[in-house]
């Protein structure tokens, strides 16, 4: 069955960077994009960027120059960082698969990262 | 960006009730349109895409409608599983942007 998981951090200092690991299973990265998303009691549901199925990625203009998404299809695995963190970025961090339709079809867990020294 | 505008943040229902979602669209989004629903503690799930087509598993009694702008998520007879949060989301352009959540109470 399709499952994402995700790995990472859930504290980390101001001005340093956050990263996650998103490793698929019931699918392949070849076929697939996948979505960036984060969620905030203040900002609510903000998508932050894509990598798509050939490996080209798009990002949320607000975020393009302190974010980057990369993966390695061999290890079913994206890669999420996104540098010099502030308080305002203390939110929960999910991947999600883009569907056929594009809707984010099946989502990981979700990353609590919490930004605070 | 598409600005999505989900009319009520919250409101109270019963169980059995039929329960109508509104989402407007700064623009046409061409029925690129997602619903999730979400409870606390978990992801979001997709419901529906393209407006009306249902995701597999979901069940029968949700149903999306609209088009151009203005789009809907009907639940009728609403179950106990079904009180959560439900958003919209535009997936015509990019960002891709969503609202704010309608939230399901029960009275």
């Amino acid at each position: 069955q399709v499952q994402l998981k995700q790995s990472g951090p859930g504290l980390v200092q101001p001005s340093q960077s956050l990263s996650i690991t998103c490793t698929v299973s019931g699918f392949s990265l070849t076929s697939y994009g996948v979505h960036w998303v984060r969620q905030s009691p203040g900002k609510g549901l903000e998508w932050l960027g894509v990598i798509w199925s050939g490996g080209s990625t798009d990002y949320n203009a607000a975020f393009i120059s302190r974010l980057s998404i990369s993966k390695d299809n061999s290890k079913s695995q994206v890669f999420f960082k996104m540098n010099s963190l502030q308080a305002n970025d203390t939110a929960i961090y999910y991947c999600a698969r883009m569907g056929v339709r594009h809707a984010m079809d099946y989502w990981g867990q979700g990353t609590s990262v919490t930004v605070s020294s | 960006d598409i600005q999505m505008t989900q009319s009520s943040s919250s409101f109270s229902v019963s169980l059995g009730d039929r329960v109508t979602i509104t989402c407007k669209a700064s623009e046409d989004i061409y029925n690129r349109l997602a619903w999730y629903q979400q409870k606390p503690g978990n992801a979001p799930r997709l419901l529906i895409s393209g407006a009306t087509s249902l995701e597999t598993g979901v069940p029968s009694r949700f149903s999306g409608s609209g088009s151009g702008k203005d789009y809907t998520l009907s639940i009728t007879s609403l179950q106990t599983e079904d009180v959560a949060t439900y958003y919209c989301q535009q997936y015509w352009s990019t960002p891709p942007t969503f609202g704010a959540g309608t939230k399901l109470e029960l009275k």
